[in-house]
């Protein structure tokens, strides 16, 4: 079973940042957070993941709060072609041994208006 | 990012046929690939876990026996739905991992029985 919990959807300003949350209030000391994208009838899109720092790159910035109990994930300038359904899933990373699958619970449905 | 390539895209087939679907790294070695399932308007569900040079793993409630699951080499696992039936219509997605590292994901395939 997935062990987050996000809202079933957000709507979002073409332009404006898109912050979405994530509850983990479960996560262990080892498992990390995971967020991917999945762009209708695509395969899902790696976007990011941290462990207890917040982290940026090219597509997003996350957030992971103290207890780590929560998260969010920042999309700086939001455009239409980020109209997506976002995941996020927490899991040990493989290269602590943890396993390599992904579960994946139902995401948020991203919604960018013009 | 690295590559993952699914072929077919889509694919339609009559009730009671067999559809072999292909899942390539186009550009690393993988040793575990993973095959998803995802009915429209839900989340991706994990099917098996296919480990090269030995047999899948599959997940509780998945007929091994109805979802073949070939890992010939480094590079290629195929996904064949034996005797398919309307039912089976889905979007099947594989991923891949190089090495400990986040994973990859296919484009997906649209299987339609009719």
């Amino acid at each position: 079973d997935a062990k987050t919990t996000q809202p079933p959807s957000m709507d979002c300003a073409e332009g404006r940042a898109a912050n979405l949350p994530c509850n983990h209030s479960t996560i262990s000391g080892n498992e990390y957070v995971y967020w991917y994208r999945q762009i209708h009838s695509q395969g899902p899109q790696y976007i990011i993941h941290g462990l207890k720092n917040n982290e940026t790159n090219e597509m997003a910035s996350l957030i992971i709060t103290e207890d780590r109990k929560s998260s969010t994930l920042i999309l700086p300038h939001a455009t239409l072609r980020d109209t997506a359904v976002y995941y996020c899933i927490v899991r040990v990373a493989p290269s602590q041994g943890g396993s390599e699958k992904l579960v994946f619970g139902k995401g948020t449905k991203l919604t960018v208006n013009p | 990012g690295a590559v993952v390539s699914q072929h077919p895209s889509r694919v339609i087939c009559k009730s009671g046929t067999s559809v072999k679907i292909e899942c390539r790294s186009l550009d690393f070695q993988a040793t575990t690939m993973f095959w998803y399932r995802q009915f429209p308007k839900q989340s991706l569900m994990l099917m098996a876990t296919s480990n090269e040079g030995s047999k899948a793993t599959y997940e509780q409630g998945v007929e091994k026996d109805k979802f073949l699951i070939n890992h010939a080499s480094l590079t290629l696992s195929t996904l064949t739905v034996t005797s398919a039936h309307p039912e089976d219509s889905s979007f099947y997605i594989c991923s891949a991992s190089k090495g400990h590292t986040e994973a990859f994901f296919g484009q997906g395939t649209r299987l339609t029985v009719v």
